[in-house]
């Protein structure tokens, strides 16, 4: 089992371009997040999905769309990219909600100049 | 979810056995109290979770008073790859209420 990938690792935009982040997981879990992370910070949750079909609002939802069109596939867009958005950003999938274990992927480290 | 403060640095020697404190003054009767670790330049890793007393673990303990208003981690033994940061998150374990991740315990491993 590959887990939760992120494609791609890395990526260098320029303020006003657009891009799709991609994460997939193989576990069949229900459960899907993406999180931003910038130095010295915890995690913050851009927006999470119950389930195949479904989105909600995270924490810092500004700025970014998502997608889950199949299940083991949660896409992050975003559509006019500026130099805040500069960060890591992390996806994640559970199979139950709450504070149970969350299976994180390696991370896409996207700057925005 | 209920706020966590922890402790945001601590050194130590390896070898030494580490406790780390989470305080969660206002966890509910339904909550959950669940750790974290993320090492350097990769996503956190679940390490343990509990609801009361003592719950182990072969990668750590987790230490929870009668009250639960605190609880603590501790890694036996820690060697220069516990270097990481730790994180305290207090909650549900169903429903749809998101995780939220403070800036958890930066854990420095020294020689």
């Amino acid at each position: 089992n590959a887990g939760v990938t992120q494609t791609p690792k890395f990526r260098v935009l320029k303020t006003g371009q657009s891009m799709t982040l991609l994460c997939a997981q193989d576990m069949n879990h229900e459960y899907m997040y993406w999180y931003r992370q910038d130095p010295g910070m915890g995690l913050r949750l851009i927006h999470y999905s119950v389930g195949e079909g479904t989105t909600a609002k995270g924490e810092v939802p500004d700025g970014y769309n998502v997608s889950r069109l199949k299940k083991q596939n949660f896409l992050l867009g975003l559509e006019s990219a500026a130099p805040s958005q500069t960060s890591v950003y992390f996806c994640a999938s559970s199979y139950t909600s709450g504070v149970n274990e969350q299976f994180f992927g390696p991370g896409t480290r996207l700057t925005v100049l | 979810l209920a706020k966590t403060t922890q402790p945001i640095s601590m050194d130590s020697y390896e070898g030494q056995e580490v406790n780390i404190t989470c305080s969660h003054n206002n966890i509910a009767t339904n909550d959950y109290i669940t750790w974290y670790q993320q090492f350097p330049s990769q996503g956190p890793r679940f390490i343990i979770q509990g609801y009361k007393t003592k719950v182990t673990n072969e990668v750590a303990s987790l230490f929870i008073p009668a009250d639960r208003k605190s609880s603590t981690l501790s890694l036996p033994r820690v060697s220069l790859s516990d270097t990481a940061v730790y994180y305290c998150l207090v909650g549900p374990n169903s429903g749809n209420t998101p995780l939220v991740f403070g800036k958890g315990t930066r854990l420095s491993v020294i020689a």
